[in-house]
């Protein structure tokens, strides 16, 4: 079964860098993911598509701060030079034969 | 640019249809370059999938709400649709619609609506 892994918390001071992982399920190491944030009271919005080989394609209008890169089953999202917007729930989302799976989110806390 | 907007009642009684409908602008909803689809989230919880329509007209529907759930694309308004039947408390939630154009990840999002079920 095609499950996303994600810690439910993260934090990191402003100014820092944050790394939030998205572990996908034993037998499906090759799979790309998207990462969506989900500030406050908002609707969720795109970040960025991430190949098993760690190229990315950014949505438009993402700062150069978000990156992404992949290790195995793990797919990564770095937020560098942390500012109070980036307070968010990070949700990774993969897709199997027509479906969308989502992982339960990690809530980041800025400092 | 695609923006997509839901529209459809903030307020469904039990055992009742959720009708919800989203507007896309900026693409054609009948293009084989792009993929739609609704997902809702229950208040304080994460995102669930409820079910995806393509271009084809093929539809995908998550196990756990297949047998009330159905997703149909009216060409003439540009839109696409979700029925939710025989609603329940636990159906409350803020429904998006959703659209992708690659591989089946989520480039656009709706703003979200929130749909109480509640007599």
């Amino acid at each position: 079964q095609l499950v996303l892994t994600q810690s439910p918390s993260a934090s990191a001071s402003l100014g820092a860098s944050v790394k939030l992982t998205c572990t996908l399920s034993s037998g499906h190491s090759s799979y790309a993911i998207a990462w969506h944030q989900q500030q406050p009271e908002k609707g969720p919005r795109y970040l960025m598509m991430l190949n098993s080989n760690g190229s990315h394609t950014k949505g438009d209008g993402i700062p150069d701060r978000f990156s992404g890169s992949s290790s195995g089953a793990e797919r990564y999202l770095t937020i560098s030079s942390l500012q109070s917007e980036d307070e968010s729930d990070y949700y990774c989302q993969t897709w199997g034969t027509g479906d969308w799976v989502f992982g339960g989110g990690t809530k980041l806390t800025v400092l | 640019q695609l923006q997509l907007q839901e529209s459809g009642p903030g307020l469904v009684k039990p055992s009742e249809t959720l009708s919800l409908a989203c507007t896309v602008s900026g693409g054609s909803i009948s293009s084989s370059t792009y993929y739609w689809g609704w997902i809702r989230q229950p208040p304080g919880k994460g995102l669930e999938w409820i079910g995806t329509i393509y271009y084809s007209g093929s539809t995908h529907y998550n196990p756990s709400l297949k047998s009330r759930v159905t997703i149909f694309v009216d060409t003439s308004k540009n839109q696409f649709s979700l029925k939710l039947s025989s609603v329940t408390a636990a159906d409350t939630a803020v429904y998006y619609c959703a659209g992708g154009m690659r591989q089946g990840e989520i480039d656009y999002w709706g703003q979200g609506t929130l749909v109480t079920v509640s007599s």
